[in-house]
């Protein structure tokens, strides 16, 4: 079942403005990663924020985490239109007796030029 | 470094025949390699999880039958989708986990293969 629920689905903005997606889930984790996917290719690993951690920077990206929300948000500052892809969560928990990602249903973040 | 790589990146077949799809990583040794499925304009899903030398662990509505998984090696794991139909239309990615680094907890993902079953 699907663990991460993004918001908004669809953000559209000009270059420059700033992009907040934001991402809630249900169960514990171990940690929180954000993912980029460009339409029709693999995934790029942007970030991971530990469950004992509420803030984390990488370059323009900030990520936030609230686990007594359950809540995370991926903030990317003055955004550029090579910033257009998707964006997905994923919830890093055990399962089985495994350590595994549970993925959101992504936000399609469009950058106008 | 933490390459994975697909092969092949797209395969059109015609419906019951079986496909191949490779998953290697190039540059680090994986014990566990992970197997999803995506729809268009949706997210990834969770098939399998294939551990080096034993049998792969589904996901629950995932047929085993239907969708063979082998990790014959610590770089290398292969799904087989069987008797393909057009419903398994879809694009395949696979990740992987770094052996030496199982702390990070970071996947590496392969580029995927887009699969259309005619």
């Amino acid at each position: 079942s699907q663990q991460g629920e993004e918001d908004p689905q669809a953000l559209s903005i000009q270059e420059g403005e700033n992009a907040t997606m934001n991402c809630s889930y249900k169960t514990s984790i171990n940690n929180l990663q954000w993912y980029r996917q460009n339409s029709g290719r693999g995934l790029v690993h942007l970030i991971l924020i530990r469950s004992n951690e509420r803030e984390k920077h990488s370059g323009r990206l900030r990520v936030t985490l609230d686990t007594s929300k359950k809540s995370s948000s991926l903030l990317i500052t003055a955004s550029r239109a090579a910033d257009t892809a998707s964006y997905f969560c994923a919830t890093d928990r055990m399962n089985s007796g495994y350590s595994t990602l549970t993925f959101g249903k992504g936000t399609m973040l469009l950058v106008s030029p | 470094g933490a390459v994975v790589s697909q092969h092949p990146s797209r395969v059109i077949c015609k419906s019951g025949t079986s496909v191949k799809i490779e998953c290697r990583s190039l540059d680090f040794q994986a014990t566990t390699m992970f197997w999803y499925r995506q729809f268009p304009k949706q997210s990834l899903m969770l098939m399998a999880t294939s551990n080096e030398g034993s049998k792969a662990t589904y996901e629950q509505g995932v047929e085993k039958d239907k969708f063979l998984i082998n990790h014959a090696s610590l770089t290398l794991s292969t799904l087989t989708v069987t008797s393909a139909h057009p419903e398994d239309s879809s694009f395949y990615i696979c990740s992987a986990r770094d052996l030496s680094a199982p702390y990070l907890n970071e996947q590496f993902f392969g580029p995927g293969t887009r699969l259309t079953v005619l």
